[in-house]
């Protein structure tokens, strides 16, 4: 398994402004994804970040209201920009190890 | 298309009883397959995982499930609840590159 570090575990920001969630890992692994839960709702998959190219993100998700960062193999970013009361999720940060996904304990995100 | 179904938003289930929680998946091949719990504020621990080979897998915290192909399904059993087991549980399927198609989840409550 791994252990995963994300922060800030929770935050309450206002409308407009932007938030970067950070996630470290214990090892290094390739391939690192970003999960969205609405409040009352499943895991939806962001985008994965793939260290040494860019993001790929899925269908409803860009770059501009979701940038990532993946600058080593042990730690991303995740940014949410502009931010909409439609923002408030939980946001986590999972990676693969040996065909597993380990998730971290997430970012609970409020926007006003 | 590519999707999970569960089909019990809410279960109870009494301290000692045994429990069942549906699973069905939509997939043109056969999937790999994963059942995680999510405690109250927490994030996602993987429960088991089935990628091939004996249908019945074993997992932690004394979970079991058991692939059915015919019937497009992964439940999951414990053959006596405590009440710690209560949490929302959540299947999911990777379509690919370990990308998690997830359900909806199913919260356990226990019953004293």
């Amino acid at each position: 398994s791994a252990v995963i570090s994300q922060k800030p575990s929770r935050d309450i920001c206002q409308r407009g402004t932007s938030l970067t969630i950070q996630c470290q890992v214990d090892s290094q692994v390739t391939m690192m994804f970003w999960y969205r839960q609405q409040p009352g709702q499943s895991l939806t998959l962001i985008a994965t970040a793939n260290q040494g190219s860019e993001a790929t993100y899925e269908s409803g998700f860009v770059i501009d209201k979701f940038p990532i960062s993946r600058p080593n193999l042990t730690f991303s970013t995740l940014t949410v920009s502009n931010m909409s009361p439609e923002d408030s999720s939980i946001y986590l940060c999972s990676v693969d190890i040996n065909e597993k996904l380990f998730f971290g304990s997430g970012t609970q995100l409020s926007v006003l | 298309a590519q999707s999970v179904t569960q089909p019990d938003i809410h279960i109870t289930v009494s301290e000692g009883a045994s429990l069942e929680l549906r699973c069905n998946y939509s997939y043109g091949a056969t999937p790999y397959l994963f059942w995680y719990v999510q405690s109250p504020g927490q994030g996602l621990q993987l429960l088991l995982k089935y990628f091939s080979g004996d249908t019945l897998v074993q997992g932690i915290k004394g979970f079991e499930a058991e692939f059915k192909r015919s019937q497009s399904s992964f439940n999951l059993r414990k053959p006596s609840v405590h009440w710690s087991d209560a949490a929302e549980y959540f299947c999911a399927m990777d379509t690919g590159f370990q990308k998690l198609v997830f359900g909806t989840g199913t919260r356990l409550l226990v019953s004293p």
